[in-house]
């Protein structure tokens, strides 16, 4: 079973807007960690956030927040003020197990390509 | 600082031959290392990981080996490549002991078997 899904293959923003990128996840094991990563054209993998199972607040970091909803398996990457170089795929990822046992494996989504217009 | 070094940055390779990548990591010491493949279009798939020397577990059934000669050095394999293997290939590290912690990634390669 898919445990990362992420329903939008593609989307556009105008510049200097707020964009919303959707990731759900399925687990069982309730420690997990949950993480956000950009990769532009290059193709270099750019960690941008992460969200612990028992943080009691969403993160943010910057323009960057995630909309942690634990009840709906969601964790929603939110990018405020868009810019041109938030140009690139974004992918989901989930960690399961406090401190990842001993191999710390990230699942990842399929990604979503965000294009930012000016 | 940590660094991680991967090559070739690209690969052109007729089926049947074989295959070398390897990835390097820098100002750390056992580290946990993976490779990963990305298919065109598609999200990361995890092959290999491995916590120590020698250690090894491959998460799909594949065409590809992994090794771990030393701490720090990782090295993707193939004795016979398919056109299946195309692909962008990325390592990876960790290092354990965090909640948050997180993987740093190589610049990839990219794999095109003709």
């Amino acid at each position: 079973a898919q445990k990362i899904t992420q329903t939008q293959p593609g989307m556009f923003v105008q510049e200097k807007e707020a964009v919303t990128l959707d990731c759900t996840y399925d687990t069982s094991d309730p420690s997990y960690g949950l993480f956000w990563y950009k990769q532009p054209s290059s193709g270099e993998m750019i960690f941008l956030i992460y969200q612990g199972s028992y943080d009691q607040q969403n993160a943010t970091e910057g323009r960057y927040s995630l909309n942690f909803q634990k009840a709906r398996k969601s964790a929603n990457l939110v990018i405020s003020a868009s810019q041109l170089g938030d140009s690139a795929m974004y992918f989901c990822a989930m960690r399961e197990g406090w401190y990842g046992g001993a191999t710390n494996k990230l699942i990842f989504g399929t990604g979503t390509l965000l294009a930012v217009q000016p | 600082s940590q660094t991680i070094h991967q090559w070739p940055a690209t690969l052109v390779q007729p089926v049947g031959s074989p295959l070398s990548l390897e990835c390097t990591v820098e100002g750390t010491s056992n580290p946990n290392l993976y490779w990963y493949r990305q298919a065109a279009g598609r999200g990361l798939q995890l092959l290999f990981y491995s916590v120590g020397i020698g250690q090894i577990s491959s998460e799909v059934p594949q065409n590809l080996s992994a090794s771990r000669p030393q701490d720090r050095q990782f090295i993707l394999s193939s004795k016979k490549l398919l056109l299946s293997d195309s692909g962008f290939y990325l390592c990876a590290w960790s290092v354990e002991g965090t909640p948050n912690e997180k993987l740093f990634f190589g610049s990839g390669t990219q794999l095109s078997v003709l």
